[in-house]
């Protein structure tokens, strides 16, 4: 079965400077990866997915994810933070041959101090 | 642009009530997923349902069932609701084709008391 890890229960980071979420999974097949961010009392919302292609893949609010197969990681980057990036990060798996069975890491609460 | 949409957002119920939540899908996505997300924890899969029939099953607990309509909204109905039932459900859509692609709807608060 597919799973993520979140090694990192936070981050904190400055405004301005550059920031990483860490990710890294195990699937039997071709990962399908995900990033969600999730606000306080919000539902969870899509950030970007790797499916095939490029192994950098740019998404919403200025994030970027490379995906690194050798690795197995998926880390979520930002060149430049902003207070409001303050949130919780889930990454996610798909497993090829198990398709409805969407596996979130734990999260990782960024925090982005001004 | 259309979301999924969730009700109730927030519903307290006792102890062994039953709760029923609704999840409205976005426009044209034929499939839909319940999570559960506890307090403090990562969602976790329940049931997922395609064209009326449930797809594919995760954690989800044999007090609870689920269904989805012709017009593709579904209920999940929880039954003998436990303190542990408290939690914060989320309801995500897709179309069948791209089932990678989940849409999450804001998820309904249940508190059980």
């Amino acid at each position: 079965a597919q799973s993520v890890a979140q090694p990192e229960d936070q981050v904190n980071v400055a405004e301005g400077n550059p920031l990483t979420v860490k990710c890294t999974y195990s699937v039997s097949g071709n990962p399908y990866l995900f990033w969600y961010v999730q606000y306080p009392n919000r539902g969870l919302q899509f950030l970007l997915k790797y499916i095939t292609g490029d192994n950098l893949v740019k998404g919403s609010y200025g994030f970027e994810a490379e995906f690194n197969k050798s690795q197995t990681s998926f880390h979520l980057k930002k060149p430049s933070a902003l207070v409001s990036d303050s949130a919780l990060y889930f990454c996610a798996v798909r497993d090829l041959y198990n398709n409805n069975d969407m596996r979130f890491g734990a999260g990782t609460r960024l925090t982005v101090k001004p | 642009a259309a979301g999924v949409i969730q009700s109730p957002r927030h519903l307290i119920k006792e102890k062994r009530e039953t709760a029923t939540l609704k999840c409205y899908p976005i426009p044209r996505h034929d499939t839909v997923y319940w999570y559960q997300q506890g307090p403090g924890q990562d969602p976790q899969f329940l049931i997922s349902f395609y064209e009326k029939m449930q797809s594919d099953k995760g954690s989800i607990p044999d007090r609870f069932s689920a269904q989805q309509f012709s017009d593709y909204h579904s209920e999940l109905n929880m039954s003998s609701l436990e303190l542990g039932d408290s939690a914060l459900y989320f309801c995500a859509s897709s179309l069948s084709s791209r089932t990678y692609e989940q849409y999450f709807g804001p998820g309904t608060r249940l508190t059980v008391t």
